[in-house]
């Protein structure tokens, strides 16, 4: 069955430092990955996805993530974090018509 | 920007009683889904409809949960007598997935806040 794990609950950062929120994932075949993301009272926004093609993707609000498919990750990143960038971050897959979400990261980040 | 729009967006609801959630997806999509998600923690599925039926439904959607979709544009999720432990946030997503392509992003609707009581 098709999963993705997020094993940080929180992650904490300095406003300015880069950030990095951990995503693994477990489907077979070629995966198709998302990254969401959930400002407070909010509904699920789309930042990015890896489809196939260049393993560096970049998304919405300066974000990226890297592709590793020996390592079978998609971390999500940014070179210089923000206080807005405060939210719930939840990496997802999809192998059929489903999308499956991973448990969500909590990225704070401090002024 | 097409955008997936849900009402009511809270609704507090006795223990036994019916709810009804509604969504009005993208226009042209073909898929429709509800998610639900406990006290800002994990998205879990429950649902999937293509096709003016379901094509997919979790362990969670049990038969106090129907979907329908009445007029071509609303998709409504109904909970025919909820329990405390329905208390969440619901989510309706749509997706275009055109052909056998599943690229696409899914767009979420900001989500039905529900309390039972």
């Amino acid at each position: 069955a098709q999963s993705v794990a997020q094993p940080e609950d929180q992650v904490n950062v300095a406003e300015g430092n880069p950030l990095t929120v951990k995503c693994t994932y477990s489907v077979s075949g070629n995966p198709y990955l998302f990254w969401y993301v959930q400002y407070p009272n909010r509904g699920l926004q789309f930042l990015l996805k890896y489809i196939t093609g260049d393993n560096l993707v970049k998304g919405s609000y300066g974000f990226e993530a890297e592709f590793n498919k020996s390592q079978t990750s998609f971390h999500l990143k940014k070179p210089s974090a923000l206080v807005s960038d405060s939210a719930l971050y939840f990496c997802a897959c999809r192998r059929t018509d489903k999308l499956i979400f991973g448990t969500g990261t909590r990225l704070q980040v401090f002024p | 920007e097409p955008e997936v729009t849900q009402t009511p967006s809270h609704q507090v609801t006795q223990m036994g009683q019916e709810v009804i959630l509604r969504c009005v997806p993208i226009s042209n999509h073909l898929y429709f889904y509800w998610y639900r998600q406990i006290l800002g923690q994990k998205v879990e599925f429950l649902v999937s409809f293509y096709n003016n039926e379901i094509s997919e439904k979790s362990e969670i959607f049990d038969d106090q949960f129907s979907v329908e979709r009445p007029d071509g544009s609303n998709f409504t999720l109904k909970i025919r007598s909820t329990k405390l432990e329905d208390s969440a946030m619901y989510f309706c997503a749509s997706w275009a997935r055109w052909n056998t392509d599943l690229s696409t992003e899914a767009f979420f609707g900001q989500g039905t806040r529900l309390t039972v009581v």
